[in-house]
C-alpha cells in the first residue's frame, strides 16, 4: 500500500506570513494533486502536477513535484485569513492502480 | 451545474439498522468512489467503481457494500452499522476511469452510529 505523509498536521500563523506544507512518500506516483477543503464541504482540486520537477503557480500558491515524483510541496506567500482550511495532497497512479492515495491533511489557520 | 450529490447530509442511526447513502453524479464520469474521513487519518477509500457493474475494494472495505447498476449512481450500503463506522463520508467521481484524474466530491454525509 502506498502512503503519503503530510506535514505539518496543524499550522497556525499570522496574516502576511509565508508557509510550506510537505507531502512525502517512499513510492513513485504518476501524478500528485492538491485539494483544499472547507468545513461542511467536500475537497476541491487546486492543482495537479505530473512531471518530476514541475512547478505550478496559482496566485500566491506555489506547488512543486519532486524530481523523483515521490514528494511535493505547497508554498503560500503572504497568507491571508481566506486561506484558512484543510489542505490535502493525493497521489495517483504508481502501484495504486485505480485510486488516489490521500495524505492525512494539514489544517491551516491564518489569523488576521 | 456539474455536481456530485449525496443524501442524506446528516444521519444518526442505531447499531445494526441497515442504511444506504445515495450518490449521484451528472458529469457522465466512468469512475466513482467512496471515502471516509476521520481526524488525523485523511481520506481513506472504501470502494471504487471503474464502470457500470465493475466495483472493487479500496483500503477500508469491511462492513460496507456498494453497487453500480447505472453510470450516474453509486450507493453505499451499511448492512449492519457499528459505532466504529461513525465518520464523515464522501462520494467522488472522476472522468479518468483509472481514478487518477481530478476527483469531484459531494458535500459529505456525516454518519453517527449509536
Amino acid at each position: 500500500t502506498q502512503l503519503l505523509e503530510q506535514s505539518p498536521q496543524f499550522l497556525s500563523i499570522q496574516e502576511g506570513e509565508n508557509l510550506t506544507v510537505y507531502c512525502n512518500s517512499s513510492s513513485v506516483f504518476s501524478s500528485l494533486q492538491w485539494y483544499r477543503q472547507e468545513p461542511g464541504e467536500g475537497p476541491v482540486l487546486l492543482v495537479t502536477v505530473v512531471t518530476g520537477g514541475e512547478v505550478k503557480k496559482l496566485k500566491r500558491l506555489t506547488f512543486q513535484f519532486g524530481d523523483a515524483r515521490k514528494d511535493s510541496s505547497l508554498h503560500i506567500t503572504a497568507a491571508q485569513p481566506g486561506d484558512t482550511g484543510l489542505y490535502l495532497c493525493a497521489g495517483g497512479g504508481g502501484t495504486s492502480y485505480g485510486k488516489l492515495t490521500f495524505g492525512q491533511g494539514t489544517i491551516l489557520t491564518v489569523h488576521p | 451545474e456539474a455536481q456530485v450529490t449525496q443524501n442524506p447530509r446528516y444521519l444518526i442511526t442505531v447499531t445494526g439498522k441497515k442504511l444506504t447513502v445515495t450518490c449521484s453524479q451528472n458529469m457522465n464520469h466512468e469512475y466513482m468512489s467512496w471515502y471516509r474521513q476521520d481526524p488525523g487519518l485523511g481520506l481513506r477509500q472504501i470502494y471504487y467503481s471503474m464502470n457500470v457493474e465493475v466495483t472493487d475494494k479500496g483500503d477500508v472495505p469491511e462492513g460496507y457494500k456498494v453497487s453500480r447498476k447505472e453510470k450516474r449512481n453509486f450507493p453505499l450500503i451499511l448492512e449492519s452499522p457499528s459505532p466504529n463506522q461513525t465518520s464523515l463520508y464522501f462520494c467522488a467521481s472522476s472522468l479518468s476511469n483509472y481514478g487518477t484524474g481530478e476527483a469531484f466530491f459531494g458535500q459529505g454525509t456525516r454518519l453517527t452510529v449509536v
